[in-house]
């Protein structure tokens, strides 16, 4: 079936750099794509989401990218902290389901002090 | 207010046992899900409830066994489950309005089955 994938398993970077992680998606009919944080040990947490009629949103300190033309999607977190070392997921929710979502693979995100 | 909790934190039980886990939401939402999250594995969805009915079963074992008693609480029955169950089962909520759609998750119940 169609699903979110991404093409870095692995990041790192300095405290204080920009962090970019990407997502490529094959489902051109999903109204919203989303991005969780999930620190270890618990439940993933909602970053900021974007809807597909837009190609840009800004949150604090995180920005969300849709290019729907090449199918995807990027989270920027500004002056990275230790506190966002965590895994990040980029998430999809098709139009014509339940509001389920279907997940990438995810990245790990390592900020080193 | 964005919480969704459960309970326990976690769990261990033998094959033969029964168990159940419980969610909860008080914000209103009226679609509700269980996911269940391998170790560096993303969530795979079992179920979703929609204004208290079953409209999901992702082809889950009868071995889980979801219930809604009403539009707050989500809880998932368990019985005669395999170590391959050994997962952290994740409930979440939907939050739907003309600007945003997505899901709050709880923290999560870490199941042990020996």
């Amino acid at each position: 079936g169609e699903s979110v994938g991404l093409h870095l398993p692995t990041l790192s970077v300095q405290e204080g750099d920009n962090s970019i992680i990407n997502c490529a998606y094959s489902n051109s009919a999903s109204d919203y794509f989303i991005w969780y944080k999930q620190e270890s040990g618990k439940g993933p947490q909602f970053i900021i989401d974007i809807r597909s009629n837009m190609d840009k949103r800004q949150g604090q300190r995180v920005t969300v990218l849709l290019n729907k033309t090449v199918k995807h999607l990027s989270l920027q977190i500004a002056a990275t902290q230790p506190g966002d070392s965590a895994v990040y997921f980029c998430a999809e929710i098709p139009n014509r389901g339940q509001g389920n979502l279907i997940f990438g693979k995810g990245t790990k995100l390592s900020v080193k002090p | 207010d964005t919480e969704v909790t459960q309970t326990p934190k976690h769990l261990v039980m033998g094959m033969t046992n029964k168990k159940s886990l419980k969610c909860e939401q008080h914000m209103g939402h009226r679609a509700m899900y269980w996911y269940k999250q391998k170790a560096k594995k993303p969530p795979e969805l079992m179920f979703v409830y929609s204004y208290e009915k079953l409209s999901i079963n992702e082809s889950v074992p009868s071995r889980f066994s979801p219930e809604c008693p009403n539009s707050s609480l989500l809880n998932l029955h368990l019985h005669a489950l395999q170590p391959e169950d050994s997962a952290l089962y994740l409930c979440a909520s939907r939050s739907k309005d003309l600007s945003t759609d997505t899901q709050y998750f709880g923290p999560g119940t870490r199941l042990t089955v020996l």
